[in-house]
Parts: C-alpha cells; structure tokens; sequence
C-alpha cells in the first residue's frame, strides 16, 4: 500500500496564477483533510470529507476550493494563488479516529 | 468551535531527562486525543492518543494524561533521547459526523546529548 500520496512535491506560482494539488489514499478510508502548515502555527485545517460526496469548511477555507473525486481522492484549488498561500499542504486520510498524513507539497506564491 | 493551546512552544532537556508538553481544548464535548511528531521536513506521525473514558495511557517511554474536567491533556516522555528531537502536536476532536480535527500550535522539542 502506497497510503498516503501528494502531487507534487513542491511548486512554485506567481500571484494570480491557478493549481490543484491533488491527493489519493488507497485505504479505504471515509475521511480525508487538507492542512495547511506554517511555521509557529502548527496545523490549520483548510477543508474536510468526511465521506465520499461530501465537503466541509474548516479554520482558513478562504482562496480554497475542494473536490472529493470519489473515495480515494480529494483535491485541492487554488484559484487565483496570493503570497499568504505561500506554505506546505498535508492531506490526511482517516478511518475514525488516527489520521494518516501525506509527505506534503511545499507551495511557494510569488 | 474547538481550541487547542499547547505549551511550552519550545523546550530543551539534557538527555535522559523528561519532557512534559501540555494542552488545553475548549470544547467538552471533545472526546478523542491524538499526539503526532514531527520531524524536520517529514510529514506529522501518531506517536500516542487517547480517549475520553480512559484516564491515562502508556506506550514505552511515551504516556499520555487526561483531566476531562478541566479539558487538559499532557504528553509525558521520559529518559529522553537526541532521535526524540522534534516537533510534537497535541490534537482534540469531536466524534460527530462531521469528523474534524483541531491541532494545537506544536511544541518544539530538543534533546541534547
């Protein structure tokens, strides 16, 4: 099982331009989270699913747009990328409870 | 909503000594726990969590404490060790079908040989 993917692993945009990060999980997992994390402020939910067809605003969902493609992927959109976007993405996947955690892109907005 | 504070946001010890991190949440309806660690530019890990009818938990050199009543929990490592170097974050959630889950900021922990 490959849990928890990410692409891609890094990318950078300039201020306006568009991109959806995507994320997949082969665990058969209902849930799954997109964070964004910058430093000093730990882990800051930007939206949920907590089952396919389904999406929930979390903390900081403002610039974000996501989709829940089926069970295994759920993407997120940045439609007109701004400076304070600059941070890393972690999606997350969950059964119930613990959260399994994507090895991250790191987004830098110039 | 839920929040999570988390203290002290850095903390050094000698190795071999304990590390206490500790966290408050504001919802008690908050029933689930987790503690993650991270290390540097890898991805947040379980390391320990609990659950709201269970007091305290131990795995090892890890134990996780819970006082419901006034909504704190702590992360207690003892005979800390340089590879314990990392970022750790406290969590709390709601079991509800809404599913979400609310970090604390981190603690910053270094271990010095």
């Amino acid at each position: 099982n490959a849990g928890v993917t990410q692409t891609p692993k890094f990318q950078v945009l300039k201020t306006g331009q568009s991109m959806t990060l995507q994320c997949a999980q082969d665990m058969n997992h209902n849930s799954m989270y997109w964070y964004r994390q910058d430093p000093g402020m730990g882990l800051r939910l930007i939206y949920y699913s907590a089952s396919e067809g389904t999406t929930d605003k979390g903390e900081v969902p403002n610039g974000y747009n996501v989709s829940r493609l089926n069970k295994r992927e759920f993407s997120l959109r940045l439609e007109s990328a701004a400076p304070s976007q600059t941070s890393v993405y972690f999606c997350a996947s969950s059964p119930r409870d613990l959260q399994f955690f994507g090895p991250g892109t790191r987004l830098t907005v110039l | 909503g839920e929040n999570v504070e988390q203290h002290p946001s850095t903390l050094s010890v000698q190795e071999g000594d304990s590390a206490v991190i500790k966290c408050t949440y504001s919802d008690s309806a908050s029933n689930y726990f987790p503690w993650y660690k991270q290390e540097l530019g890898k991805r947040p890990q379980l390391i320990i969590d609990i659950r709201s009818n269970v007091g305290e938990k131990k795995d090892q050199r890890i134990a996780v404490t819970l006082n419901k009543t006034a909504k704190h929990f702590s992360l207690h490592i003892t005979e800390t060790q340089p590879e314990d170097s990392a970022v750790y974050f406290c969590a709390a959630r709601r079991y509800t079908s809404y599913d979400k889950v609310i970090f604390g900021p981190g603690t910053s922990l270094s271990v010095i040989p």
